[in-house]
Formats: C-alpha cells, structure tokens, sequence
C-alpha cells in the first residue's frame, strides 16, 4: 500500500563522492518534490517536477541535481556532497502544485564521512 | 511574503490532557492554503488537514479539531485526550496561489504515560 517510496532508507557517503536517492510513487501525481530536513529544522525545499518540467529554488545549490524519467520515478543526485549536506532528504508528490496536500515518503537520512 | 509562525518549540503533557498547538500566518494574499502535518519519530511527514482562506469552518476529526480564525490569523490544532502515539512533530504549513509550500519551524509533542 505504500504510496510514495523512497529507498535507501540510510545511505553512506564519503565526502566528495556522488550519491543518488531514489523516489517512486503509485499515486500517478503530476508533482514530485524533494527537501531536505536537517535536524530540528522544518523541510527545505529543493526543486520540484511538474510534469517534466522542472523547477529549482532559487538557494539550491548548484551540487543538488534531480531527474524524472517518467511520471513513477524522481531521483535526486548530489554531485560533490559536503558534511554539511548529511540530511533527511524527503520526497513528496501531489496532484498539481499550490493548494493540493502533498504525500511523503520515509525519508533518506544521508551521513557523509 | 508568506510566513508561518509556530511559537510553541516543545510541549509536554501527560496522557489524556488535552493540548492546543499554535499556528499563525502571514500573507498578502486573500487566497491561500493552510496545511497541518505530522512527523513521527519514523520520519515521514504525515497530512491531516487542508484549510482554504474561504472556508472558515472548524473541523473536527476524532480527537482532532483545527480552529481558524481569519480574523487573527490563526489556524491553531486541538488534540483531545492525548495519548502516547501522539508524540510527535507538527508543522503547520501554508501556500499562497501557486507558490510553494511554507512550513513553520514544529512543535514537538511528548505525550507521557
């Protein structure tokens, strides 16, 4: 029954070397978010997909990349990842943007060494 | 510029008190979004309810109410008869039009038996 999947669950990276997490939904939604959540922090907003059109914020840093090769699947790549960047990273979708709930997953919690 | 307020950092009640999270918002804009989410210690972000800036009706659902007060900017969340599963982080959460969502900074509930 799970709607919004995001797997690892925990990953582990090494300082300077590319990491990927993945999101898949069953719901069929036009959007797909991804945020980042340090502790004791609200959620961050990344970028989203609509459609295929993406749409980056405008303090995310340049290291923060995403791709969406269909409607299920969005990934999120960061290309150099600092110690700063160990996060919860969250994944969302919703059926369009603006007033419409959004559904997350689990979260990947990423620890850089 | 939209803006959530959630003054309340932490609260800690015992089971079966009743405990009311605070939320106030900010916005220019006579249509907008109110959105309460939960956060377990699991760490998916969980949506209980959306709120239009039209429809000022309370809600009530189970042990949960939401109050909004246009009048104050307010969209404050009531749990009746708290129990331990209630333990958790609450972001209250709105959206101007098509703009993107905006949380508040939580509330940490501890419930205790």
């Amino acid at each position: 029954d799970a709607m919004v999947i995001q797997n690892p669950r925990y990953q582990v990276t090494q300082f300077g070397k590319p990491v990927t997490l993945s999101c898949s939904q069953t719901l069929n939604h036009n959007v797909m978010y991804w945020y980042q959540q340090k502790s004791s922090q609200a959620p961050k907003l990344l970028f989203h997909y609509y459609d295929k059109d993406f749409n980056n914020e405008a303090d995310t840093p340049d290291n923060f990349q995403s791709r969406r090769p269909n409607t299920s699947f969005c990934f999120l790549d960061i290309r150099s990842p600092g110690l700063g960047d160990a996060a919860m990273y969250l994944c969302a979708t919703s059926t369009a943007t603006g007033g419409y709930e959004q559904y997350f997953g689990p979260g990947t919690r990423l620890t850089v060494t | 510029a939209q803006k959530v307020t959630q003054a309340q950092t932490e609260i800690s009640v015992v089971e079966k008190e009743d405990v009311t999270l605070d939320c106030v918002y900010e916005t220019r804009d006579t249509t907008y979004y109110l959105f309460w989410y939960k956060q377990p210690p699991s760490g998916e972000l969980v949506f209980l309810i959306r709120r239009n800036s039209f429809d000022e009706q309370n809600e009530i659902s189970g042990r949960y109410s939401w109050n909004f007060q246009k009048s104050t900017s307010s969209f404050n969340f009531t749990i009746t008869a708290s129990q331990v599963v209630d333990s958790a982080v609450y972001f209250c959460a709105l959206t101007e039009g098509d703009r993107k969502l905006v949380f508040g900074t939580g509330t940490r509930l501890l419930v205790s038996p």
